[in-house]
Parts: structure tokens; sequence; C-alpha cells
């Protein structure tokens, strides 16, 4: 089983619209989960740390769900600039990143 | 804001050949890693240094690779001979700790590593 796993999209929305990505991961161990979002042929850029209560930045809202092992995260009223792959990262306690192969996500006029 | 800046952006060297990437982390970040992405396919760690030393290492980081902070700035990955399926984007990224909060990591723009 793959240690981080993400659905490859593409996801193609309209501008507007209310869009969810999902993430799992294998180690139940894990500590630190992360969205970071990449544009073609860019670096990975933070989009959000998520918390076990779940945290909410302007249009983006990650929940943790330790019992399932999984990541979401829900971005509202969709812009053009959005598009992008959203890269679910997991680490435990101390070690390294570990990126899922990420979500692709087109936002459509 | 301080970021992590990588040189060169692109590099082109025959199968065989050395090479060394640099970055410059963020000045008041403690740990530095690199990763590689092969064009198409996920980000993949390779190893992480702390204290002038590797922390840690994947199993792609293998006796072609060394890493090396050679003055109070800039850290290094340098592949002895390469391969071609060295082609890959390299990124370098730094934080300010590896555990609770402050471990989120910061990326360099990458080097494009093309090996013919």
């Amino acid at each position: 089983r793959k240690e981080v796993e993400q659905d490859p999209g593409p996801f193609n929305v309209p501008e507007g619209a209310t869009v969810a990505f999902n993430c799992t991961y294998s180690n139940s161990a894990s500590q630190s989960f992360f969205w970071y979002r990449q544009d073609c042929r860019k670096e990975p850029k933070l989009l959000m740390s998520v918390y076990s209560s779940g945290n909410e930045d302007g249009r983006f809202t990650a929940q943790l769900n330790r019992a399932s092992q999984y990541i979401s995260l829900l971005i509202r009223d969709s812009k053009l600039s959005d598009s992008a792959t959203y890269l679910c990262v997991v680490t435990l306690y101390g070690q390294n990143f570990v990126f899922g192969p990420g979500t692709r996500l087109s936002v459509l006029p | 804001e301080p970021e992590v800046t990588q040189t060169p952006s692109h590099q082109v060297t025959q199968m065989g050949q050395e090479v060394i990437l640099r970055c410059v982390p963020i000045s008041n970040h403690l740990y530095f890693y690199w990763y590689r992405q092969i064009l198409g396919q996920k980000v993949e760690f390779l190893v992480s240094f702390y204290n002038n030393e590797i922390s840690e290492k994947s199993e792609i980081f293998d006796d072609q690779f060394s890493v090396e902070r050679p003055d109070g700035s800039n850290f290094t990955l340098k592949i002895r001979s390469t391969k071609l399926e060295d082609s890959a984007m390299y990124f370098c990224a730094s934080s300010e700790s590896r555990e609770g909060y402050y471990n989120e990591q910061f990326f360099g723009p990458g080097t494009r590593l093309t090996v013919l």
C-alpha cells in the first residue's frame, strides 16, 4: 500500500464552485499534515498546515480524521488562480516529508 | 519575505559528469532538505541535514550523492557521476524545526537537471 494516496484528477470545475480533495495515509503514527499547491514546473508552496481540530484560512478548509487516516481540503468559491496541483504531505514525528502524487484542479471560466 | 534560493535554474550535463546544485536556505532555519521530482511524478525526499551532518536519507540517496554546507549560507547537493535517470527537478527546502510547530518546509524554485 502506498504511503500517501490522492485521487489524481483532474477535477474540472467552474468558477465559483466548491471542490473537495481527499488524501489517505498508511502510517497511523503520522504526526504532521500539510497541503501544498504546485503550479506547473514550479516548487511546492505551503497552502496550510492541518490541525487535529480542523482549520480554515479564507476559502480553504482542512480537516483531519485520524481514525480513518485521511485528510481533506475544501475550496469554496473557486477562482481561476486556484488551478494547480494540490499535494498532500504527511510526516512522522521529526522525520522527512512524504508527498502524495497530487490532485490536479482546473477552474474553468 | 525571506525565501529559499537555488542556482542554477537549469543545468545540462553529459552522462558521467559531476554536477553541484546550490541552495541558500532561509537564514534563521536550521534544517535543510533536498527533494527531487521526475517529470510527471511525485516529489521524492532525498536527504535532510542538520548541525552539519545528514540526519536522514532515502534509498535514492546512494553513494553518487553527497551534501555539504561549505559556509554559513550555502547548502549544496553533488552528484558525482550523473546518469540519464538523474534528470529531474531538484528542490531544496528549509525549516525552522522538525517537530511540533514551525516544522513547515519552504521550498526553493528548483534546479532542472538534464542529463544527456
